[in-house]
């Protein structure tokens, strides 16, 4: 199985602060990058699907971008809030794996208001 | 909008026991999957099901069994519980069949097991 890296571990940010965490992957055969936030005491929920060398995505203040020929994607976080609080993982896909994703251990932010 | 329901939420079993953790989807969606989540670790795959009738093994399918009972619903069993066993299962779907990684997983709210 292929380990997916997730750096840091955990983050500790002042509310407003921007932050940045990275995803590292094997990078042959890509095929999909995903990240979730995984709130306590709730289900992950899918922030992202990146498929193509260079994309970039956005949703609020949070967006992502993905470089495939290195292997790595990285989440930002502009103006952090404390109800960013969570868990943020990444997933990655190769192309014979079909759907199944493998998992980082994922970066858990902390936001003090 | 109930997306992926899972039951029971918490269960405590002793060693040697046996149960079956429910899922359930109603969004149409053909792939189905049980995860587990240990401290420290990511999410690793048990058993997948890419479409109804179709079951596959994960990262981790040892002393696991499952059963794609119709497109809506995976479970999940335990033959002979052990104490390696303790963790947070999810389950998830997705709308498409093999190949269709371009698509998010919806992930139900977990059912927390432990197994004295």
């Amino acid at each position: 199985i292929l380990n997916v890296e997730q750096s840091p571990q955990s983050l500790h940010v002042q509310e407003g602060d921007s932050t940045n965490f990275t995803c590292s992957f094997p990078s042959s055969n890509f095929y999909a990058l995903h990240w979730y936030r995984w709130e306590t005491a709730k289900s992950p929920e899918a922030l992202f699907v990146m498929t193509l060398n260079g994309d970039e995505k956005k949703k609020g203040r949070i967006s992502a971008t993905l470089n495939t020929k290195e292997g790595y994607s990285y989440l930002y976080i502009k103006g952090s809030q404390p109800e960013d609080s969570a868990t943020y993982l990444c997933a990655f896909i190769r192309r014979e794996y079909g759907n199944k994703l493998v998992f980082g251990a994922g970066t858990i932010l902390r936001v003090k208001s | 909008n109930a997306g992926v329901t899972q039951t029971p939420k918490f269960q405590v079993l002793k060693t040697g026991q046996s149960m079956t953790l429910q899922c359930a989807q109603d969004m149409n969606h053909n792939s189905m999957y049980w995860y587990r989540q240990d401290p420290g670790m990511g999410l690793r795959l048990i058993y997948y099901s890419a479409s109804e009738g179709t079951t596959d093994k994960g990262e981790v399918p040892n002393g696991y069994n499952v059963s794609r009972l119709n497109k809506r619903e995976f479970s999940l069993r335990l033959e002979s519980a052990a104490p390696s066993q303790t963790s947070v299962y999810f389950c998830a779907s997705s709308p498409g069949t093999g190949g269709w990684g371009n698509q998010p997983q919806h992930f139900g709210d977990g059912t927390r097991l432990s197994i004295l």
